[in-house]
């Protein structure tokens, strides 16, 4: 069974340029799950989208925003980067809402703004 | 602030030594979960603990949850090299809007 897939690896873009990241999760998965890893802050929630709707939202300025598709894949895009956003994007699915069943993770896309 | 707390934040010991992981807070969880991370990984949930009081052992690896649901702890007995990497706690609290939350990790490095 395939893991979830996170698509580019490797980014490098420049200040103010914007970036859509991809997501596919686990077939027959249909909760998809964004985080943003940092060192000095962790893991931090982004936003949550099950059946294309978002269900819940970190503290995150506007320029985050994601969707899902049908097929439960997701795309997360961050418009005017800023240096700060430098960080390891986190996908996570689970078979329903993220609270009532286990995330399986991604092993993420490294975004780099300089 | 986190709203969960972990220590220590690094831990470097040697083959063969036990460990303990905490992971605090001051606000009731529903549950909480422990995720190992490795270099260029996601993290991979290990154990998800919801009564209070409850203790899950996973061979060399043992969880608690604390009585009030307000913390937990993570004890490797005879840690092994295999074991190095970030260890994550993260939990769902109503007031939190049932978002999983995560703490800030534990780096454990076990020497050989």
């Amino acid at each position: 069974k395939a893991g979830v897939t996170q698509t580019p690896r490797y980014l490098i873009k420049t200040r103010g340029q914007q970036v859509t990241l991809s997501c596919s999760p686990i077939s027959g998965h249909r909760s998809v799950s964004w985080y943003q890893q940092t060192p000095g802050q962790g893991l931090q929630f982004l936003f949550e989208y099950f059946s294309e709707t978002q269900r819940n939202k970190g503290n995150f300025p506007g320029r985050f925003s994601g969707r899902q598709f049908s097929n439960s894949r997701s795309e997360m895009n961050v418009s005017t980067l800023e240096l700060g956003d430098s960080a390891l994007y986190l996908c996570a699915s689970s078979r329903n809402r993220a609270q009532d069943s286990p995330l399986h993770f991604g092993n993420g896309t490294r975004l780099t703004v300089t | 602030t986190q709203l969960l707390e972990q220590s220590p934040q690094f831990l470097s010991i040697q083959e063969g030594e036990n460990l303990t992981v905490y992971c605090n807070s001051s606000s009731v969880f529903s549950s909480l979960q422990w995720y190992r991370q490795e270099p260029g990984e996601g993290p991979v949930l290990l154990v998800t603990v919801v009564t209070g009081g409850e203790v899950k052992k996973l061979k060399r690896l043992t969880f608690q949850f604390g009585d009030a649901r307000k913390d937990s702890s993570l004890h490797i007995t005879a840690a092994q090299p295999g074991d190095t990497g970030l260890y994550l706690c993260a939990g769902e609290a109503h007031e939190y809007g049932n978002k999983l939350v995560f703490g800030a990790g534990t780096i454990l490095r076990v020497k050989s």
